[in-house]
């Protein structure tokens, strides 16, 4: 069955610090995996975006990698702001079929305290 | 800055009533999405398009219904709402060539009395 899980559910941290969200994945085949910020009553907007041969992918303050072997990937944050408060949400593509499929998982909720 | 756009944002309706969620896009995408999100929960896509006169249902069965008439515009209606049905509605689009970025609106959030 193909899943994405995150860890961990959810996560406070205060300002300035760095932190490292996680997901597994048992998408097969694997297309791609990107990870997404969705603000509290906004829709989710990209961060990166990466494919089966790429190793990592930053954006900012904000840094992805991925194993694609151990199907695992991070995301860190350097220097968290009170803005990063958000869900994080990985998301896994596959390339079984026409539609290029998307598997999301339940985010971690990070907050940054002050 | 992504330029799709859903209303409304917050919806508060009594059981029984015809709804239609609006989503548009300025992008000129081909594939539009809607996806069903409950709190904590990951995204469920319930319905997506490829284009104009193309509409497909998603994974979540869903009692709605959607219409794609032209490129910018995708609309998904409800024609009896129940208290079931209250959850966020997300719309996104997709389009160029490659790996396609996800654009998502900002969301209407329904309750269903």
């Amino acid at each position: 069955k193909n899943q994405v899980e995150q860890s961990p559910q959810s996560l406070i941290i205060l300002e300035g610090k760095n932190c490292t969200l996680q997901c597994n994945y048992t998408v097969s085949p694997f297309s791609n995996l990107r990870w997404y910020k969705q603000d509290t009553g906004r829709g989710p907007v990209s961060l990166t975006i990466m494919t089966f041969s790429e190793n990592t992918k930053s954006n900012g303050r904000y840094t992805a990698t991925l194993d694609a072997d151990t199907k695992q990937s991070s995301l860190h944050i350097t220097a968290s702001q009170l803005s990063d408060s958000a869900s994080y949400i990985c998301v896994v593509g596959d390339r079984g079929s026409t539609l290029g499929r998307l598997y999301f998982g339940r985010g971690t909720q990070l907050t940054v305290w002050p | 800055e992504a330029d799709i756009y859903q209303t409304p944002r917050y919806l508060v309706i009594g059981t029984g009533k015809k709804i239609t969620l609006e989503c548009s896009q300025t992008m000129g995408h081909d594939k539009m999405y809607w996806y069903q999100q409950d709190p904590g929960m990951e995204l469920h896509l319930i319905h997506y398009s490829y284009g104009v006169n193309s509409t497909e249902k998603g994974d979540l069965s869903s009692e709605s219904t959607v219409s794609r008439i032209r490129t910018e515009h995708f609309p998904l209606t409800l024609e009896s709402a129940r208290p079931s049905h209250t959850s966020q509605y997300l719309c996104a689009s997709s389009g160029g060539q490659g790996l396609e970025k996800l654009f998502f609106g900002s969301g209407t959030q329904l309750s269903v009395l």
